[in-house]
């Protein structure tokens, strides 16, 4: 079991520019989320998909985010135009959502660090 | 809504001291109820879970009680270690309001330092 894997580790680019974090869930995992994690506002949840879906993108910022999930092992987060206040530690974590009787805890990739200057 | 508060940190002990980490939580459901561990430069791991009321979880020598009557989820360890150092996140699982799917509520997490 490789883990939720994302990429990159790291990411430093100037405000304005475009920038695309990978998420790659694990193998049979059909539920994925996005979160964003900073001093201020903790850990925070920018959408939710199941079964490549997305169910609840109300956490996204603004119309600047945009996630895709084109099949059930990989995931997007895009932002463009990316500002300053957007750095942050960027998490995709995965589960497995076996229906109303049992929930499954989330596998969490080891996080974009962003940093938009 | 569903929230999970915990206490604020950082909370600094030393080694072996007793530890308990307070997290209460308000769900329109019933919830399961999670703690996860960060450690520096990494992601969140599940540390443990309770998915009913009075079911006790526990690893590592960490334990935390599902206690629905005052809503709470503490986590205690009896002996803590410098390696146990890392911020703890409390969390929710409920029944999402549409979509007959899961939506985990993290707390804000709590930092535990300790000292040699």
């Amino acid at each position: 079991d490789a883990g939720v894997i994302q990429s990159p580790r790291h990411e430093v680019t100037e405000m304005g520019q475009e920038v695309t974090l990978r998420c790659k869930p694990i193998s049979g995992h059909n539920s994925l989320f996005w979160y964003r994690q900073t001093m201020m506002r903790g850990l925070e949840l920018l959408i939710y998909f199941n079964n490549n879906v997305p169910i609840d993108d109300s956490g996204m910022p603004e119309d600047r985010f945009s996630a895709k999930m084109p099949n059930a092992s990989f995931s997007t987060l895009k932002i463009q135009p990316s500002e300053p206040r957007d750095s942050a530690v960027y998490f995709c974590a995965s589960s497995y959502d076996r229906g109303i009787q049992v929930n499954s805890p989330l596998h969490f990739g080891n996080g974009t660090r962003l940093t938009v200057t | 809504g569903n929230s999970v508060t915990q206490m604020e940190g950082p909370v600094t002990l030393s080694e072996e001291a007793f530890l308990t980490i307070n997290c209460t939580y308000t769900a329109t459901g019933y919830p399961s109820l999670f703690w996860y561990v960060q450690y520096p430069g990494e992601g969140l791991q599940l540390l443990l879970k309770a998915t009913k009321a009075d079911d006790k979880g526990s690893n590592k020598g960490f334990e935390a009680t599902y206690r629905k009557e005052t809503t709470s989820f503490h986590l205690e360890k009896g002996s803590v270690q410098v390696s146990d150092s890392a911020v703890y996140f409390c969390a929710l699982s409920d029944l999402a309001a549409s979509g007959g799917s899961y939506i985990p509520t993290f707390g804000r997490g709590t930092s535990l330092i300790v000292h040699p």
